[in-house]
């Protein structure tokens, strides 16, 4: 079956650090790829997402590529902020009804 | 007003008794899922509903029941909780994928935290 590893948190940074979190996937056929964001005591939001292969996502300074060759999808940024301390799920589709798997989250701090 | 919204935002109860969480949107979607998030594992799919009269187990349905009262309301029924039941439910929505695609985005509502005694 489908199945979603995410690296191991938690993960700490001072504020305008580099940000990645290693995500990688197992799936038949050809899964869409989602980062989603869960900010404390709020639901899950879609950050980004890719649908094939090479597509990169991009959203609010983040960014992960679809790498079929290393079945990967890190999520990158540049330069975080403290408003980016959440919890961070990559997640994949990969069925006719939507279904999302889920890798079991990272939590980032960042601080100032 | 929130797209998706779930009730109660928390719940203690008691081991043995039964509990119903319930989910409402208003995004007009289809499709409607329940989620439980614990530690570490991520998030697991316990239901989804793809309409009023379309309802599927997910990976994880043991224990729990669904109703789908309406296209914007799906319960999810604890008919006897236990205390490995405590967790954290999240509601989603989505719309029908269109010719060709196979996933739109799930709108999450803020979830409800249980906690069974």
């Amino acid at each position: 079956g489908n199945s979603v590893t995410q690296m191991e948190g938690p993960v700490t940074l001072s504020e305008e650090a580099f940000l990645t979190i290693n995500c990688t996937y197992t799936a038949t056929g050809y899964p869409s790829l989602f980062w989603y964001v869960q900010y404390p005591g709020e639901g899950l939001q879609l950050l980004l997402k890719a649908t094939k292969a090479d597509d990169k996502g991009s959203n609010k300074g983040f960014e992960a590529t679809y790498r079929k060759e290393t079945t990967s999808f890190h999520l990158e940024k540049g330069s975080v902020q403290v408003s980016d301390s959440a919890v961070y799920f990559c997640a994949l589709s990969g069925t006719s009804y939507g279904k999302l798997t889920f890798g079991q989250g990272t939590i980032l701090t960042v601080h100032p | 007003d929130a797209d998706v919204t779930q009730t109660p935002r928390n719940r203690i109860t008691k081991t043995g008794k039964r509990i119903m969480l319930e989910c409402s949107q208003t995004k007009g979607h289809d499709r409607m899922y329940w989620y439980r998030q614990d530690p570490g594992l991520g998030l697991r799919l316990i239901y989804y509903s793809f309409d009023v009269k379309d309802i599927n187990k997910g990976e994880i349905s043991d224990g729990y029941s669904v109703s789908r009262q309406a296209q914007a309301k799906f319960s999810l029924s604890l008919e006897s909780a236990i205390p490995n039941q405590t967790a954290l439910y999240f509601c989603a929505t989505s719309e029908s994928p269109g010719t060709g695609f196979s996933y739109n985005e799930q709108f999450f509502g803020p979830g409800t935290r249980l906690t069974v005694l």
